[in-house]
């Protein structure tokens, strides 16, 4: 399983685009890099997935680069509601050993400010 | 939207009773797991499932037990309640060939007094 390092926190005005960067050096091959999000009193909700280069959806723009030693979660025009703890984890996406057990880390507290 | 439901939300119960937290799942996933957070603080996998009759220990030692007879069902139970248990208990599930997508409850806040 590999180990994933992240800022504690972050800081940020609405409006603005917020880049979350996530290292992870000891990535194995068959590893996905997987993005959640979580509110206050919620359970983490999945925001985006990826293996390599560029994903994109509704909510977020996952840019990997082509060595996936680290990857970068950006958050367009973010809001006052974007104000969550946003958790890296990487590990493979398939049946296999220690993914199955899910493990987050700390994560990276995003404060967005008016 | 995820189709999975913790009850209750908010338990406060005494010393020494027994509960037990009940989760569902209605998406025919595999795999389940039990997470325990405090406050501000980091999520903590206490209990984990394969599928039935699976049961795993997480990463955080637990005193709670689960018991995963029937796939869409993962219920945990504390035989003796303490205040050191008070947390929230978040329950998920995922597709054992997309397990890193995990869908979560609302959670069970619980107090013991």
């Amino acid at each position: 399983l590999a180990k994933t390092t992240q800022p504690i926190s972050m800081d940020s005005y609405e409006g603005q685009e917020v880049n979350i960067t996530c290292s992870h050096n000891n990535i194995a091959t068959n590893d996905y890099i997987t993005w959640y999000q979580q509110f206050p009193s919620q359970g983490p909700r999945f925001i985006i997935q990826g293996y390599k280069t560029k994903v994109t959806n509704e909510v977020a723009s996952l840019f990997i680069p082509a060595d996936r030693k680290s990857s970068t979660l950006s958050l367009p025009r973010v809001s006052l509601s974007d104000t969550a703890v946003y958790y890296c984890l990487v590990g493979d996406s398939r049946f296999s050993g220690g993914y199955n057990k899910l493990i987050f880390g700390a994560g990276t507290r995003l404060a967005v400010h008016p | 939207e995820a189709d999975i439901y913790q009850t209750p939300r908010y338990l406060v119960i005494g010393t020494g009773k027994k509960i037990t937290l009940e989760c569902s799942q209605t998406m025919g996933h595999d795999k389940m797991y039990w997470y325990q957070q405090d406050p501000g603080m980091e999520l903590h996998l206490i209990h984990y499932s394969y599928g039935v009759n699976s049961t795993e220990k997480g990463d955080l030692s637990s005193e709670s037990t689960v018991s995963r007879i029937r796939t869409e069902h993962f219920p945990l139970t504390l035989e003796s309640a303490r205040p050191s248990h008070t947390s929230q208990y978040l329950c998920a599930s995922s597709r054992t060939q997309r397990n890193t997508e995990a869908f979560f409850g609302q959670g069970t806040r619980l107090t013991v007094v």
